[in-house]
């Protein structure tokens, strides 16, 4: 059982139409949950780490919130450079491992 | 440019060779840890270091990778006798001890194929 999914697996938006993807885990002791934006071909690249319930971040058309068992990404007013898979992933306590778990991630692709 | 770097950035090699992959992480973090990636999952650990320690393996992790981080700065790792399931995107990332998490920095990726 994936302890931390992402969904939708793909999702297609028109410029300018905002929309959320969901991060939802089964971790217990959530340390921290962080949302990276992949490009093709390229390494993750850091956006958000949120630590607590109810805590919300925001960088330009993202936010994220944080609650109990699910994040989520906000994406408002999207436009084609936005386009990318965005991977979510969870720490938690186990042995005082630092060890990340990551979802699959959701493909986004922006059309013009 | 201060971020992780990893060389080389494509490797394509014949099934049964050895391959030996570079990462420099960012000067004052560290923990260093080493992924794999496949087409269309999310990164997979490996292994990890603080300073120059590796403390943890994964159980999946076969006895034919081994990594190093000499002197706690850069790390190298190598996979003997490839096989063709190696082909992945490996990455590296760091991070600096704070409090109860870290947040990582991932390099660019190396691309391997095995033929």
């Amino acid at each position: 059982e994936d302890q931390v999914t992402q969904s939708p697996e793909a999702l297609r938006l028109q410029e300018g139409e905002s929309s959320s993807l969901n991060c939802s885990y089964t971790v217990s002791g959530l340390r921290g949950l962080f949302w990276y934006r992949q490009d093709p071909g390229k390494g993750p690249e850091f956006l958000f780490t949120l630590y607590s319930a109810g805590e919300e971040k925001e960088k330009e058309r993202l936010k994220a919130t944080l609650t109990k068992k699910e994040s989520f990404l906000h994406i408002t007013a999207p436009k084609p450079e936005d386009s990318a898979t965005y991977l979510c992933a969870v720490q938690y306590s186990s042995g005082g491992s630092y060890i990340p778990t990551f979802g699959r991630g959701t493909s986004l692709i922006v059309h013009p | 440019d201060t971020g992780v770097s990893q060389d080389p950035r494509h490797k394509i090699t014949k099934r049964g060779q050895n391959v030996t992959f570079r990462c420099d992480p960012i000067s004052e973090h560290n923990r260093l840890y080493w992924y794999r990636q496949t087409l269309g999952q999310g990164p997979e650990f490996l292994t990890y270091f603080q300073n120059e320690a590796q403390l943890e393996k994964s159980r999946l992790l076969s006895d034919r990778f081994s990594a190093e981080r000499p002197k706690g700065s850069f790390s190298t790792l190598e996979i003997q006798r490839t096989e063709q399931g190696d082909s992945a995107m490996y990455l590296c990332a760091s991070a600096r001890t704070s409090g109860a998490t870290d947040t990582q920095y991932f390099g660019p990726g190396t691309r391997l194929t095995v033929l």
